[in-house]
């Protein structure tokens, strides 16, 4: 059973904090792992991927990877209310080529 | 470049009718999906193709749903007859043809049924 959990949320952060979502997911194996980012009534974009353990940044935004934990999440630092959104975690699971995504956590940046 | 486009970006029609979802991927993405977002879910896969061939489509409900994407490019999705429990928001997205690569979406369609 492929599963991708998230914390439906909503977190609230007040502006200038850093938020912190997380993720798991069952299959071990799997290699690529994904966050979008989803405005109310728009669709998914993405923010990053990563495929490797440890840390990635861009800019404001650093994707941890975990896979002894199945664990993967993403930090925003400095939030804004512009950040204010429903963020989606996606994993390609091993032998399989199409991203499962997680329900999604609401953010909400408060000024 | 020019993003997914997908139209109508409305719909809404009573039960038991038919209806049609258009997609154009991004240029040089062989790869297409369509996918169905309920209302505070995740996306989830209906099918996916590789050029012209469908090579997911597992979960895709074929006594009503069926798909086609002809000379590779451009895919539609229909649903004959409509039942209440299929809105949501159907969203295209395409991708490079190498597994990992990212997806990029379109705005997609919300679709209500009454």
């Amino acid at each position: 059973q492929k599963e991708v959990e998230q914390n439906s949320g909503p977190l609230s952060v007040p502006e200038g904090a850093i938020a912190s979502l997380n993720c798991t997911y069952s299959d071990r194996g799997s290699q690529s792992f994904f966050w979008y980012r989803q405005y109310s009534g728009k669709s998914p974009e993405l923010i990053m991927f990563i495929y490797s353990n440890g840390d990635k940044e861009d800019g404001r935004f650093t994707a941890q990877l975990n896979k002894a934990s199945q664990y993967v999440s993403l930090l925003i630092r400095d939030s804004q209310p512009s950040d204010s959104a429903t963020y989606l975690c996606a994993v390609i699971y091993s032998g399989y080529s199409t991203l499962t995504f997680g329900k999604g956590t609401m953010l909400l940046v408060s000024p | 470049e020019a993003g997914v486009v997908q139209s109508p970006r409305y719909k809404i029609i009573e039960k038991k009718q038919p209806v049609a979802f258009w997609c154009n991927p991004i240029s040089g993405h062989n790869t297409l999906y369509w996918y169905r977002q309920n209302l505070g879910q995740g996306p989830e896969l209906l099918i996916r193709y590789e050029n012209e061939e469908a090579v997911d489509d597992s979960q895709l409900p074929k006594d009503r749903f069926s798909a086609e994407r002809l000379k590779g490019v451009d895919s539609t999705l229909k649903i004959q007859p409509a039942e209440l429990g299929d809105s949501a928001v159907y969203l295209c997205a395409s991708s490079l043809e190498q597994s990992n690569s990212p997806l990029h979406f379109g705005n997609g369609t919300r679709l209500t049924v009454t």
